[in-house]
């Protein structure tokens, strides 16, 4: 079993609609929790970092963590064409150590 | 300044040559990473230097080395490559806080290397 499991997808969504990307863990060490937004052919770009269970919102993005369930979500309100990308979960124990990345979901917002 | 930037953006090398890529942030992170993501994959951890120093190294082979001159700057070299190497190489910074998180990297835009 992966540590990490991220839906490749793609997953393709209307402009205006809610998405929804998730992934689990299965490493309970894991503490601190991440979502970045990657652009074809550029580096990743931290979009959320939390490390508490609940939900902490930015502008159009709310990211849940559950940790009792091993399960983190990305949402993301009225989605954009812009918002094209691919989305990768990336979780840590703690400290400037190793970063566990899961594989990402490619997303399209269609106009 | 929030911005890592790495040079060059496009390298094509045979696999006899010797190049190097860059690495520079002004954040004031006192930790860098190397990463190499292949198409469609997650970023690989190559490397981490933490306050200059070689604090990771992922079983990376030879041909790769790093380097880090001082708190700004960070290289790979790189010899005698195989075309299996070919991917985006990233470079990314954070901070370093003991046991606490590192808030997050902060990403490069990454080399795209290709070797024939």
């Amino acid at each position: 079993q992966k540590e990490v499991e991220q839906d490749p997808g793609p997953l393709s969504v209307p402009e205006g609609a809610i998405v929804s990307l998730n992934c689990t863990y299965s490493n309970s060490a894991f503490q601190y929790f991440m979502w970045y937004r990657q652009y074809s052919r550029k580096g990743p770009e931290l979009l959320m970092y939390t490390y508490s269970s609940g939900n902490k919102e930015d502008g159009r993005f709310t990211a849940q963590v559950d940790k009792s369930s091993k399960y983190i979500s990305l949402f993301i309100r009225d989605s954009q064409p812009s918002d094209s990308a691919t989305y990768l979960c990336a979780m840590e124990s703690g400290g400037y150590q190793k970063v566990t990345f899961g594989t990402g979901t490619k997303l399209q917002v269609i106009p | 300044d929030t911005e890592v930037t790495q040079t060059p953006k496009h390298l094509v090398m045979g696999m006899t040559n010797k190049k190097s890529l860059k690495c520079e942030q002004h954040m004031g992170h006192r930790a860098m990473y190397w990463y190499k993501q292949k198409a469609k994959k997650p970023p690989e951890l190559m490397f981490v230097y933490s306050y200059e120093k070689l604090s990771i190294n992922e079983s990376v082979p030879s041909r790769f080395s790093p380097e880090c001159p001082n708190s700004s700057l960070l290289n790979l070299h790189l010899h005698a490559l195989q075309p299996e190497d070919s991917a985006l190489y990233l470079c990314a910074s954070s901070q370093v806080k003991g046991g606490s998180p590192n808030y997050g990297y902060t990403f490069g835009s990454g080399t795209r290397l290709t070797v024939v």
